[in-house]
């Protein structure tokens, strides 16, 4: 099944916060983020293992909720480059490893 | 390092005709799955080789195949183009044990009219 992703699209201005989450119906073993630039290929960003402990790198970060089998992302302080759609692509425990995607959120940063 | 290169990068073709898809992975990387991208559905994933095996299918079709060469380039083919065939297919390539990092190619642009 699909994870849903939320919200589907946000505009921010630059130096705004942004969470963009990512919920499974299913029991997780990954989480997977990926930002996808306007004519660009999807770029990885970081995963999310189940029992790991939040990731982040520069004023990207993101958490996995087992309990609630969701994931989330934040962008701090954000910048102009930041611009994209993120997609978060899960990996189910029942699953032979196959990422599953997110529909994606389409974030826009402004000056 | 030369990145993921997918050939050709546009396409057009009639409906009833086929295509095949070129893809070469990274140096060194022998994983190499093939997705569908439309502004409708997303990615949408379609095969997965390693090893000139298939190691995970998607819910496609049997129009769609794919085939991996010992040198781990990839190629897809589809058969019988529909029209709602008209999708950016972007191939993505990861070293073994790091399949969750994958790194994409540019994509090919296929329309079918």
């Amino acid at each position: 099944q699909q994870p849903v992703q939320s919200p589907q699209a946000v505009i921010l201005r630059e130096g705004e916060d942004a969470v963009i989450n990512c919920s499974s119906s299913k029991a997780l073993y990954s989480v997977h983020w990926y930002r996808q630039k306007h004519g660009e290929a999807p770029v990885f960003l970081m995963i999310l293992l189940k029992g790991g402990e939040q990731k982040g790198h520069d004023k990207i970060s993101a958490s996995f909720n087992e309990k609630k089998q969701q994931s989330s992302l934040y962008l701090t302080a954000s910048q102009l480059s930041y611009s994209g759609t993120y997609f978060c692509g899960t990996v189910h425990m029942d699953s032979n490893y196959q990422l599953i995607w997110g529909a994606g959120t389409k974030l826009i940063i402004k000056p | 390092k030369a990145g993921v290169t997918q050939t050709p990068r546009y396409l057009i073709k009639t409906r009833g005709q086929q295509v095949t898809l070129s893809c070469s992975p990274i140096s060194g990387h022998r994983s190499v799955s093939w997705y569908q991208q439309t502004p409708g559905q997303g990615l949408q994933f379609l095969f997965e080789y390693f090893s000139e095996t298939q190691r995970n299918k998607g819910n496609f079709p049997g129009r769609f195949s794919g085939r991996q060469f010992s040198n781990s380039r990839s190629e897809m083919n589809v058969s019988t183009l529909e029209l709602g065939d008209s999708a950016l297919y972007l191939c993505a390539s990861s070293f073994q044990g790091r399949e969750y990092e994958q790194y994409f190619g540019p994509g090919t642009r296929l329309t079918v009219t």
